[in-house]
């Protein structure tokens, strides 16, 4: 069964913790994304990466930081410095650039 | 940096009657895409229409891109209860980035 897979299904952080998001895929995708949702809004991109061990900022990348080791797995680390973290976050990816996304069920992370 | 704009925010209708999404954008794409997202859920793809197309189908779904007024309309004809989400448009900035609008959040009563 092809398909991205996020977990946990939510995540719960007390005051100044790093905590880390898993996103994998199966898809065999070169492109990964993360992006962070508020309520009642729209997609907002924290990072991307186009290739195994490369990566971008995208739009709202302060606090949160990303590793790319293997072309499955994109995870992403809430750290205490993003002193406003509470949201629902899902990772995407997509065989190249601009081209249909494909979304994992997302984690809500909440602040203790 | 926000590049889509969808329009209404919000729609109730009937089941039965067809629901009009709008959305616009800023500058030139290589294409747009709609996405759906049913409540605390990922977003599934519904469609993806290219800068040198005028109109796609799908199912239920039809789609048209007007690039001289950079805008995009989803139509959703014989609307379900089913079809209840929230209804994304996500164009490409050219820099292989998606950028996605605000959302229509789409009531269908049965």
């Amino acid at each position: 069964d092809g398909g991205i897979t996020q977990s946990p299904k939510y995540l719960f952080r007390k005051e100044g913790q790093n905590v880390t998001l898993s996103c994998e895929q199966n898809l065999n995708h070169d492109a990964m994304y993360w992006y962070r949702q508020d309520p009642g809004q729209g997609l907002r991109l924290i990072y991307y990466s186009q290739i195994v061990n490369d990566f971008q900022k995208g739009d709202i990348a302060e606090g949160y930081s990303v590793s790319r080791e293997k072309k499955e797995s994109f995870p992403l680390t809430v750290t205490s410095a993003q002193k406003n973290p509470t949201a629902f976050y899902l990772c995407a990816s997509s065989i190249a650039d601009s081209e249909t996304q494909y979304f994992g069920p997302g984690t809500r992370l909440l602040v203790l | 940096s926000q590049q889509g704009e969808e329009d209404p925010q919000a729609l109730s209708i009937q089941e039965g009657e067809n629901a009009t999404m709008n959305c616009s954008y800023k500058t030139s794409i290589n294409n747009l895409q709609w996405y759906r997202q049913n409540s605390g859920r990922g977003l599934v793809h519904l469609i993806l229409i290219r800068s040198n197309e005028r109109e796609k189908h799908s199912g239920r779904l039809r789609v048209t891109l007007d690039t001289s007024k950079k805008s995009s309309s989803l139509l959703i004809t014989a609307s379900r209860a089913a079809d209840t989400a929230s209804y994304f448009c996500a164009t490409d900035n050219q820099g292989g980035k998606l950028i996605f609008g605000q959302g229509t959040e789409l009531s269908v009563k049965p």
